[in-house]
């Protein structure tokens, strides 16, 4: 089944601590981004992949690393979490030429 | 620059009713224009596209027409169910390749439909 998956699906953490957010698709899709939704602002790209070793940054990329060094796998990084990143997370991936960009089920983080 | 806005929630209908969510968009060219649809708990899946002017697209009920001449791509629906509530994104899309393939979504429309 074609798919985006992410883990964790809900994470609780606290200011400062270090994590990792995963996203892999299966669909050898070459584009992959990360956006988080708020509420009254809809969803906001934070970074964008348009193949392996080439990322960019979105209109929300503060705060935020990722890397991609591998075709299906795309993870989202928070070096030091603050409470303003308490947010729904989306991974999203297209193949390069298709129109349809599929989204993974989010992340729930709450940075206490 | 690259702009959707879409009417604010939320939505309450009752069953059976007409929707409309309208979606207005900034952007030069031709931009592909789409509706996306978030189910509660869920990510966000492709309800519709349209990637020309005039082109309609359409899916479970739902339509929406690309009208260049209005820069709208306004969501229809004749008659709701209970299992059509949701948030519903507009979004549009410069391209394919570069930044050009980024997404540019509404800030979603909530729409509740009571039995």
């Amino acid at each position: 089944e074609a798919q985006v998956t992410q883990n964790p699906r809900y994470l609780i953490t606290v200011t400062g601590k270090k994590l990792t957010v995963t996203c892999s698709q299966n669909m050898n899709h070459e584009y992959m981004s990360w956006y988080r939704q708020d509420p009254g602002l809809g969803l906001r790209q934070i970074y964008y992949s348009m193949n392996v070793e080439v990322t960019d940054k979105g209109d929300v990329p503060e705060g935020y690393k990722v890397s991609r060094k591998e075709k299906r796998n795309f993870p989202l990084i928070l070096e030091s979490p603050s409470p303003n990143q308490t947010s729904l997370y989306f991974c999203a991936s297209r193949g390069e030429a298709q129109e349809t960009q599929y989204f993974g089920p989010g992340t729930r983080l709450l940075v206490l | 620059g690259n702009s959707v806005t879409q009417m604010e929630g939320p939505v309450t209908l009752s069953e059976e009713a007409f929707l409309t969510i309208n979606c207005t968009y900034t952007a030069t060219g031709y931009p592909s224009l789409f509706w996306y649809v978030q189910y509660p708990g869920e990510g966000l899946q492709l309800l519709l596209k349209a990637t020309k002017a005039d082109d309609k697209g359409s899916n479970k009920g739902f339509e929406a027409t690309y009208r260049k001449e209005t820069t709208s791509f306004h969501l229809e629906k004749g008659s709701v169910q209970v299992s059509d509530s949701a948030v519903y994104f507009c979004a549009l899309r410069k391209g394919l390749l570069g930044s050009q393939g980024n997404l540019i979504f509404g800030k979603g429309t909530k729409l509740s439909v009571k039995p």
